[in-house]
């Protein structure tokens, strides 16, 4: 019973690489978000999908891009690292129906960008 | 600008002791509100509050709505260590996006 399944869990990045995060759930589910969260601040809505093929920008999209070339997928980039990007980030997926908005989160990937 | 704010955004407590953490919210087309709670990884859900004045619980803890004044609280009876978490506060409008506008969180800890 996977779930949300977030790959890597753990990364350093010098400032200026790129990297791709990956997000992939099993339930289903029409729609995908990315949250990155700081101390603090709470979680920051960065990208989201409402299915597959579509995406479109959050609260901080600046300096990502994202892709959701599968229903069951929804990749997150980072062109250019930068140290303010160092931060958790947390994927999720939901279905809305009615009045439910519940959404489930994978386990976090932390980046460290040098 | 919708928002969330959490209060408090940290707090202490001894075991066995009984805490209130508060979340109001402005949002557009309110639709939901959503507490979670996060020890070291993931968001776990508790409860989704949709209608005013209907009290959720489940074991320790109860979390009610109130729509016309704009708050939600979250309330745990007889904290144990296990309750030492981050808390977080999300509400979600009637958009057909399903976005969550999430609170700073409230960190509890709970002393033995």
């Amino acid at each position: 019973n996977a779930g949300v399944t977030q790959t890597p869990k753990f990364r350093v990045l010098k400032t200026g690489q790129s990297m791709t995060l990956l997000c992939a759930q099993d339930m289903n589910h029409e729609y995908m978000y990315w949250y990155r969260q700081d101390p603090g601040m709470g979680l920051r809505l960065i990208h989201y999908s409402v299915g597959e093929g579509t995406t479109a920008k959050g609260e901080v999209p600046d300096g990502y891009n994202v892709s959701r070339l599968k229903k069951q997928n929804f990749l997150l980039g980072l062109e250019s690292a930068a140290p303010s990007q160092t931060s958790v980030y947390f994927c999720a997926s939901s279905y809305v129906t009615g009045e439910n908005t519940e959404a489930f989160f994978g386990q976090g990937t932390r980046l460290t960008v040098v | 600008e919708d928002k969330v704010v959490q209060s408090p955004l940290s707090l202490v407590v001894h075991e066995g002791d009984t805490v209130t953490l508060n979340c109001s919210y402005e949002v557009t087309n309110f639709r939901s509100l959503l507490w979670y709670k996060q020890e070291k990884k993931a968001p776990t859900f508790l409860f989704m509050l949709t209608s005013s004045g209907i009290e959720k619980k489940s074991g320790r803890l109860s979390s009610i709505l109130d729509k016309k004044e704009l708050f939600s609280i979250l309330n745990i009876t007889a904290t144990q260590t296990g309750d030492s978490a981050v808390y977080l506060c999300a509400v979600g409008n009637s958009s057909n996006t399903g976005k969550l506008i999430f609170g700073q969180g409230t960190t509890l800890q709970v002393k033995p």
